[in-house]
């Protein structure tokens, strides 16, 4: 079945870096954009970007430029989210979910697939 | 770019409808009938409900329909069901240079 596997907790501490990765099964994985989304604690959703399963290429939130790559390795249908300098208003859950490419005269603006999301904690 | 409004939550009892708003501007809602619905139970990841404006995805239920009109596009639930008790927030396509997606402020729904 389809399916986004996310690696595991991670917890950091303020300046560092994190790296989430997020697995694709069950799907073409060059189909579909991998867009991760972010949840602080108690709070709403917020797109943090996308990237492109075939030309790499990506689209970052202005928020988030200078600070989150996302890279993939198509051998392994899996992509990943690094996101340094971290600080305490990173702490939160981060979740990858696909969209799916335009093939023209279609085009899709929705996140069919979500990953269970991954814990990342910011403390000294 | 400011998150859509969305009340923060709304109420109904099993068997009624409840409509929740979700309120943009001409540069997103207003501009794109492109807004999707998600529903999040508590420590679950988002199910997407409704895309493109109205279209379910195979395997949502039809209780669940949307709707847009000017800036603002709504989520209704007919027949409430206590499994329906859950946060949900819209998502509209924005397209800019700085920003493809916006996410709603987020609606928790109780059933009574």
């Amino acid at each position: 079945q389809v399916q986004l596997v996310q690696s595991g907790t991670e917890v950091k501490k303020p300046g560092a870096s994190v790296k989430v990765s997020c697995k694709a099964s069950g799907y073409i994985f060059s189909d579909y954009y991998m867009n991760w989304v972010r949840q602080a604690p108690g709070q709403g959703l917020e797109w943090m970007g996308r990237i492109n399963p075939n030309s790499g290429d990506t689209h970052y939130a202005q928020k988030f430029q200078g600070r989150v790559t996302m890279t993939r390795d198509t051998s392994i249908n899996t992509g990943y989210m690094d996101l340094s300098r971290l600080t305490s208003d990173d702490t939160g859950v981060y979740y990858c979910a696909r969209s799916r490419l335009a093939t023209p005269p279609d085009y899709y603006f929705y996140m069919d697939v979500w990953g269970k999301g991954t814990t990342v904690t910011v403390s000294s | 770019q400011s998150a859509l409004t969305q009340p923060a939550s709304v109420s109904g009892s099993p068997g009624q409808s409840i409509t929740i708003s979700c309120t943009g501007t001409s540069s997103d809602v207003g501009t794109y009938n492109l807004v999707s619905w998600y529903q999040q139970h508590p420590g679950k990841a988002p199910k997407l409900m409704i895309y493109d404006g109205s279209k379910r995805p195979s395997g949502v239920s039809n209780r669940f329909s949307g709707s847009k009109s000017d800036n603002t596009a709504s989520l209704t639930i007919s027949g409430l069901q206590a499994e329906d008790e859950a946060d949900y927030y819209c998502c509209s396509y924005v397209g800019s240079f700085s920003f493809l997606y916006v996410f709603g402020t987020g609606t928790k729904v109780t059933v009574l």
